[in-house]
């Protein structure tokens, strides 16, 4: 089977603008979720779906949001970039919300 | 919520000796903890995990411990080798309503040769 899969790898962007981010899981899975990577806080959970349903939300702004489509391929939107928001941005995949995840290989997003 | 502390930061060990990495936790609901390996510029790559009905698994030279009573799970790899070498996180999932994992910030391993 195909890993989960993320586009684009890698992003440039400006403060102010919005972003949109892509995963697609592992065929057959239908839960995915969100992560930040940053040097200084590590990994920190951002949102997770399962069947286009968002079942949990982290601690992150309301300029951070996601849906799920019917194929279970995921996006995240950002909204009104900020510098802090510079990051690796990984999902992960599961069959169902409760079985082991597997990552992506991330988006790196750079906000200028 | 959650909390999920890891020890320690930085490893260095000789190859053909023995790496531990220990976590703990906080939240006594949690039933699921897995451990991923990161090599550098990769994907979290998740190498062994064990649930909180088991007290140890272990996968070839790689282990895991798990104390329910102390809240703390530990990773253990023996005869280390080279490629051994990246960032290992731990992590903890609630069994209480939420599926999220709680990552600890990480030990960069490095196994000289």
């Amino acid at each position: 089977k195909a890993g989960v899969t993320q586009t684009p790898r890698y992003l440039i962007k400006t403060r102010g603008q919005q972003v949109t981010l892509s995963c697609s899981p592992i065929s057959g899975h239908r839960s995915v979720s969100w992560y930040q990577q940053t040097p200084g806080q590590g990994l920190q959970f951002l949102f997770e779906y399962f069947s286009e349903t968002q079942r949990n939300k982290g601690n992150f702004p309301g300029r951070f949001s996601g849906r799920q489509f019917s194929n279970s391929r995921s996006e995240m939107n950002v909204s009104t970039l900020e510098l802090g928001d510079s990051a690796l941005y990984l999902c992960a995949s599961s069959l169902h919300l409760s079985t082991e995840q597997y990552f992506g290989p991330g988006t790196r997003l750079t906000v200028t | 919520g959650e909390n999920v502390e890891q020890h320690p930061s930085t490893l260095s060990v000789q190859e053909g000796d023995s790496a531990v990495i220990k976590c703990t936790y906080s939240d006594s609901a949690s039933n699921y903890f897995p451990w991923y390996k990161q090599e550098l510029g990769k994907r979290p790559q998740l190498i062994i995990d064990i649930r909180s009905n088991v007290g140890e698994k272990k996968d070839q030279r790689i282990a895991v411990t798990l104390n329910k009573t102390a809240k703390h799970f530990s990773l253990h790899i023996t005869e280390t080798q080279p490629e051994d070498s990246a960032v290992y996180f731990c992590a903890a999932r609630s069994g209480a309503g939420s599926y999220q994992l709680t990552f600890g910030k990480g030990t960069k391993l490095s196994v000289i040769p």
